[in-house]
């Protein structure tokens, strides 16, 4: 079964503003990465946390997680129409090895 | 730029035809991975390999099979094609290393109708 529920499940925004996307899981992991995918492509890796690192900056993404909570937030500044797209986190777990286990994405919008 | 390739973008299948998805990298990675995507489910893990010969099950094995032949290729296979794989299928590669890392480099996409 899929771990990692993501919220919210579509989000729509006017450019110019934050998009915030959060992340849950339910067992420990080693890593914990996002991904964007635009409409009918392929995903593209984003970011890569590690489980002793709290946050992650990438240009105008910043990341967080939160391993007593045992979750993440994408947190996107000064969104573009370009960053609309959907938005998955991909959990390592630490008994999965090379195995992601993937949300099931947040559908970003941003309104010109 | 490194690449992986899916061989066919959009495929139409009839119903028990046998249907082979092709997917190779350049990038010298040991792992590969087929995943399928489904609108409210997310990707779901199908098969993946860690090196040529080997596989292991995925959370959703039933009604495939893969084969990995050569380390830059691998194909997956439905031996009976059912209406209930349509779907989007991904696949993906990563190098095998450290726990720590793991970023998967995936392809376009196949998108798969069963009629």
């Amino acid at each position: 079964s899929q771990q990692g529920e993501e919220d919210p499940q579509a989000l729509s925004i006017q450019e110019g503003e934050n998009a915030t996307m959060n992340c849950s899981y339910k067992t420990s992991i080693n890593n914990l990465q996002w991904y964007r995918q635009n409409s009918g492509r392929g995903l593209v890796h984003l970011i890569l946390i590690r489980s002793n690192e709290r946050e992650k900056h990438s240009g105008r993404l910043r990341v967080t997680l939160d391993t007593s909570k045992k979750s993440s937030s994408l947190l996107i500044t000064a969104s573009r129409a370009a960053d609309t797209a959907s938005y998955f986190c991909a959990k390592r777990r630490e008994t999965s090895g090379s195995r992601l286990t993937f949300g099931e994405g947040t559908q970003l919008t941003v309104n010109p | 730029d490194v690449k992986v390739t899916q061989s066919s973008r959009y495929l139409v299948k009839r119903t028990g035809e046998k249907v082979f998805l092709e997917c190779v990298q350049d990038m010298d990675h040991e792992n590969m991975f087929w995943y399928r995507q489904d609108p409210g489910l997310g990707l779901r893990l199908i098969y993946f390999s860690y090196d040529v010969k080997m596989k292991e099950k995925g959370d959703i094995p039933e009604g495939y099979s893969v084969s990995r032949e050569k380390k830059e290729r691998f194909s997956l296979i439905l031996e009976s094609a059912s209406t209930n794989q349509t779907s989007m299928y991904l696949c993906a590669s990563s190098l095998w290393g450290q726990p720590n890392t793991g970023e998967l480099f995936f392809g376009e996409g196949s998108r798969l109708t069963v009629l």
